[in-house]
């Protein structure tokens, strides 16, 4: 149980143009989803925690306005990547919260901005 | 603010032998920690976890963590290791007192292991 779907697994877009990743939660209801971004051989950084229905909450330093977070509904949430450039290339991972205590992650999204 | 470190970047260990991974973390209260286990281009995988109780955690694959409060530990450990097993390992600490829920990573351990 408790699984979380992400699309697609590989992107590949022309600089400029903008990107939206899936996360779905496919057997639970997912009230929280966090969105990290991973580095080659570099730790899962958090970008931003969501909550359905209210507008995320941005680490320090990830441009709001660039990653763009909707959780408009209990078992969908996206991220936006808006006018891409390279330095945007990256694994994306979406995590949900799993009552009452535990964590569930997506397989990750790679992003290459050509 | 909750942290974590992993001191060893990379380990590498001969097939059979044990395994032993450290992690250090920093908080306040009780926390929620995690071992995950990621293969490369993919997600994580929850290798164990402790909340409260038992400080030996046993998770999948054979392996099993130890939380010790006083040291702020919570190194994962493996008695036999496979070939399979060579991946990165990151471990996690959750807030127990809500702050957002949110978990925080160490640095990650890659792990080779030679046949």
């Amino acid at each position: 149980g408790a699984v979380v779907s992400q699309h697609p697994s590989w992107v590949i877009c022309k600089s400029g143009t903008s990107v939206k990743i899936e996360c779905r939660s496919l057997d639970f209801q997912a009230t929280t989803m966090f969105w990290y971004r991973q580095f080659p051989k570099q730790s899962l950084m958090l970008m931003a925690t969501s909550n359905e229905g209210s507008k995320a909450t941005y680490e320090q330093g990830v441009e709001k306005d660039k990653f763009l977070i909707n959780h408009a509904s209990l078992t969908l949430s996206t991220l936006t990547v808006t006018s891409a450039h390279p330095e945007d290339s990256s694994f994306y991972i979406c995590s949900a919260r799993v009552p009452p205590s535990g964590y569930t992650f997506g397989s990750g999204t790679r992003l290459t901005v050509v | 603010a909750q942290s974590v470190t992993q001191p060893d970047i990379h380990i590498t260990v001969s097939e059979g032998a044990s395994l032993e991974l450290r992690c250090n973390y920093s908080y306040g209260a009780t926390p929620y920690l995690f071992w995950y286990v990621q293969s490369p281009g993919q997600g994580l995988q929850l290798l164990l976890k402790y909340f409260s109780g038992d400080t030996l955690v046993q998770g999948i694959k054979g392996f099993e963590a130890e939380f010790k409060r006083s040291q702020s530990s919570f190194n994962l450990r493996k008695p036999s290791v496979h070939w399979s097993d060579a991946a990165e390992y990151f471990c996690a600490v959750g807030a127990s007192n809500g702050g957002g829920n949110k978990l925080t990573f160490g640095t990650g351990t890659q792990l080779k292991v030679e046949l």
